[in-house]
């Protein structure tokens, strides 16, 4: 079975600074990985996703995340955080049709 | 296009009885599936839906069940009520439902309170 492991259930950053997100996945196959962002009293919102086709993947509101099969990483990345960023960011690997396994989730706290 | 809407938002019941969740998938999606989210648990999936045929189910008591209408609309149902079900639950949907990488959007989530 597939499954991911998300470092830090809070992360804390300044506005402007980097954010680095980390996941790393299990997998016994070549994996589909998604990062998706809840915001309060929300559902879920897909940042970007990996699906072979290029290890660095770009996503929505700046954000990117890198594939690292030795390293069996997907971190997400964005170089200037915004107050707006502050959510609850989500890893996540596809375990067959439509079905995801999440992470535990990381919360992004962003200060002025 | 409308996104992923789940009806009601808020839900309070109380122990041992049922509820019935609705979601509606985006226009032209043809596959429906439920996540249940708690602080304890996290997120969780409990079953899909395509083309009105349950294709896989997770983790859960047979006290979850769920179907889809030939509309590709869905509803959960969850029966015997315990303290343990409140949670969100989520529904996303996808449009062909055929390949393991297809992005899944996701609706707004009904809130469960049991007492």
């Amino acid at each position: 079975a597939q499954s991911v492991t998300q470092l830090g259930s809070h992360v804390s950053v300044s506005e402007g600074a980097l954010v680095l997100l980390r996941c790393n996945y299990s997998s016994s196959v070549p994996p589909y990985l998604f990062w998706y962002v809840q915001y309060p009293n929300q559902g879920l919102q897909l940042l970007l996703k990996y699906t072979s086709a290029a290890t660095l993947v770009k996503g929505i509101n700046g954000f990117e995340a890198e594939f690292k099969k030795s390293e069996t990483s997907f971190h997400l990345t964005k170089p200037s955080a915004h107050m707006s960023d502050a959510a609850e960011y989500f890893c996540a690997v596809s375990d067959g049709f439509q079905k995801l396994v999440f992470g535990t989730g990381t919360r992004l706290l962003v200060s002025p | 296009k409308a996104g992923v809407t789940q009806t009601p938002r808020y839900l309070i019941k109380t122990r041992g009885q049922q509820v019935t969740l609705s979601c509606s998938p985006i226009s032209g999606h043809r596959s429906v599936s439920w996540y249940q989210q708690t602080p304890g648990q996290g997120l969780q999936f409990l079953f899909e839906y395509f083309s009105e045929t349950q294709r896989n189910k997770g983790n859960f008591p047979g006290r979850f069940s769920g179907r889809q209408f030939s509309n590709s609309r869905s509803e959960m149902n969850v029966s015997t009520l315990e303290l343990g079900d409140s949670a969100l639950y989520l529904c996303a949907s996808s449009a062909y439902g055929g390949t393991i990488q297809e992005t899944q959007y996701f609706g707004p989530g009904t809130r469960l309170l049991v007492l």
